[in-house]
């Protein structure tokens, strides 16, 4: 069974930064890019990167450019993203997606709440 | 960016009841690369038609898919009260991968 375990929610203080992680099991974890998408409160669905574990190859949306970091550790089936210099505008629900050969997300995260506030 | 124009932004309907949603694109996509997501309050989006007009594992009849280019819709032929939700479309044509603003689903 694939699944995507991400961890827990986050306040964060404006200013800081964040590293969230996703965890893959289920499946060949080099085998698939990881995408991240972030949804803001009452809103939709945003893309931000994505990463090809196999050879740590990164795309980023232009507007998430010197944002958001994405990494992965193929030793322990984990990507990660970090978020910098936070502010409210990045409090949201962020997800990792799994990228299918239909350029698909087939699996998603369950999603980590970031509260940016003092 | 290709942007998706996806309509109606809300729908309410009573239970057995057909809804169709739509979702136009700015410029062609190749009908491989459309798909739809369901979005339950508090959860995190699912997948549910693949490439147009493909079912996901598990998904029920109900729903199915269509269109080509730049216009595509998604219909559920008898709405059922699991089926309250936000419907998304995206696009995996090219870069950067873009989503619909979403259809919410409320039954009467």
């Amino acid at each position: 069974e694939v699944k995507l375990q991400q961890s827990g929610d986050e306040l964060v203080r404006p200013g800081a930064s964040v590293k969230m992680s996703c965890k893959a099991s289920g499946y060949t974890f080099t085998d698939y890019a990881m995408h991240w998408v972030k949804q803001s409160p009452g809103q939709g669905l945003e893309w931000i990167g994505t990463i090809i574990p196999l050879i740590d190859t990164t795309s980023y949306n232009q507007k998430f450019k010197g944002k958001a970091t994405l990494t992965a550790d193929k030793s322990s089936n984990t990507a990660y993203m970090e978020l910098s210099r936070l502010t409210s505008e990045d409090s949201a629900v962020y997800y990792c997606a799994r990228w299918s050969l239909r350029r698909v997300l087939d699996y998603w995260g369950q999603g980590v709440m970031v509260t940016v506030s003092s | 960016a290709i942007v998706l124009n996806q309509s109606p932004s809300s729908i309410v309907a009573s239970q057995g009841e057909k809804v169709t949603i739509t979702c136009r694109a700015s410029s062609s996509i190749s009908s491989n690369y459309l798909h739809w997501y369901q979005q339950k309050p508090g959860a995190f989006p699912k997948l549910v038609i693949y490439s147009t007009s493909y079912r996901a594992s598990g998904i029920p009849s109900r729903f199915s898919g269509s269109g080509s280019g730049t216009s595509y819709s998604f219909t559920i032929s008898r709405v059922e009260a699991e089926d309250v939700a936000t419907y998304y479309c995206q696009q995996g044509s090219s870069n950067p991968l873009t989503f619909g603003s979403g259809t919410k689903l409320e039954i009467k």
